[in-house]
C-alpha cells in the first residue's frame, strides 16, 4: 500500500504570506505527483503537476520535487482568503494516492 | 461531456435498500476512478477501470459494493443492503490514461449519500 503522509494542519497564515505545505511518500518508484486543492463541501480540484526533481512555478503556486529524499512540497505566495482550502498531495501509479490534506486558513 | 457528471448529487435512502451512483466521465477519457470521502476524511480509493474492466478492485468495502462501465464511458457503482457506514461523498474522476499516471484526474462533483 503506497502511503501518502501530508502535515495535518491546520495551517494559519496572514494574507500576503507565504503558505508551504509539505508532503513525503512511500514508494520510491513514483513518477508522478500531484496537488488538489478542494473547498469545504466541492469536489478537489488539480492545481499543479510535478514529474521531475526541481521546482515547477504556475502564477503563486510552486511545487518542489525531490526524488531522492522523497518529498515534494507546495509554496503559494502571496496568499489570498480565497486560497483558504484543503490542499491534498497525490502520487500517481496506475491511480492517485492521496494524503490525509492539510486544511490552510489564510486570516484577512 | 466538459466535465466529469455525476447523479444523483445527493441520494438519502433507508437502511438496507439498495442505491445506483451514475458517473459519466469526459468524452474519451478511458480511465476511470470511484473514491469515497466520508465527512472530515481523506479520499478512499474503491475501484478503477481501464476501459470496460476492472484491473483493480482492492478498495471495494466488502461485497455488497459493485461497480461496472460499459461503452468505456458511464459507469455505475451499486451498493446493495446499505448501512449507516456507508454515508459519505462518492467522487468519480477520469483521465485519459493510466500506466505511471502522466495525468492528473477531473473529479465530478460527487454524490453525497446518507443512509437513515
Amino acid at each position: 500500500q503506497k502511503e501518502v503522509e501530508q502535515n495535518s494542519g491546520p495551517l494559519s497564515v496572514p494574507e500576503g504570506a507565504i503558505a508551504s505545505l509539505n508532503c513525503t511518500y512511500s514508494d520510491r518508484g513514483s513518477q508522478s505527483f500531484f496537488w488538489y486543492r478542494q473547498y469545504s463541501g466541492k469536489s478537489p480540484e488539480l492545481i499543479m503537476s510535478i514529474y521531475s526533481n526541481g521546482d515547477k512555478e504556475d502564477g503563486r503556486f510552486t511545487a518542489q520535487l525531490n526524488k531522492a529524499s522523497q518529498y515534494v512540497s507546495l509554496l503559494i505566495r502571496d496568499s489570498q482568503p480565497s486560497d483558504s482550502a484543503t490542499y491534498l498531495c497525490a502520487v500517481n501509479d496506475y491511480k492517485l494516492s492521496f494524503g490525509a490534506g492539510t486544511t490552510v486558513t489564510v486570516r484577512a | 461531456g466538459a466535465g466529469v457528471s455525476q447523479s444523483p448529487s445527493n441520494k438519502v435512502t433507508e437502511k438496507g435498500k439498495d442505491v445506483e451512483l451514475r458517473c459519466d466521465p469526459i468524452s474519451g477519457h478511458t480511465a476511470l476512478y470511484w473514491y469515497r470521502q466520508s465527512l472530515g476524511q481523506g479520499l478512499e480509493f474503491l475501484i478503477y477501470f481501464q476501459g470496460n474492466s476492472a484491473p483493480d478492485k482492492s478498495g471495494l468495502p466488502s461485497d455488497r459494493f459493485s461497480a461496472e462501465r460499459t461503452g468505456g464511458s458511464v459507469s455505475t457503482l451499486t451498493i446493495q443492503r446499505t448501512q449507516q457506514e456507508d454515508s459519505a461523498v462518492y467522487l468519480c474522476a477520469s483521465s485519459p490514461g493510466s500506466g505511471q499516471g502522466l495525468y492528473g484526474y477531473t473529479f465530478g462533483s460527487g454524490t453525497r449519500l446518507t443512509v437513515v
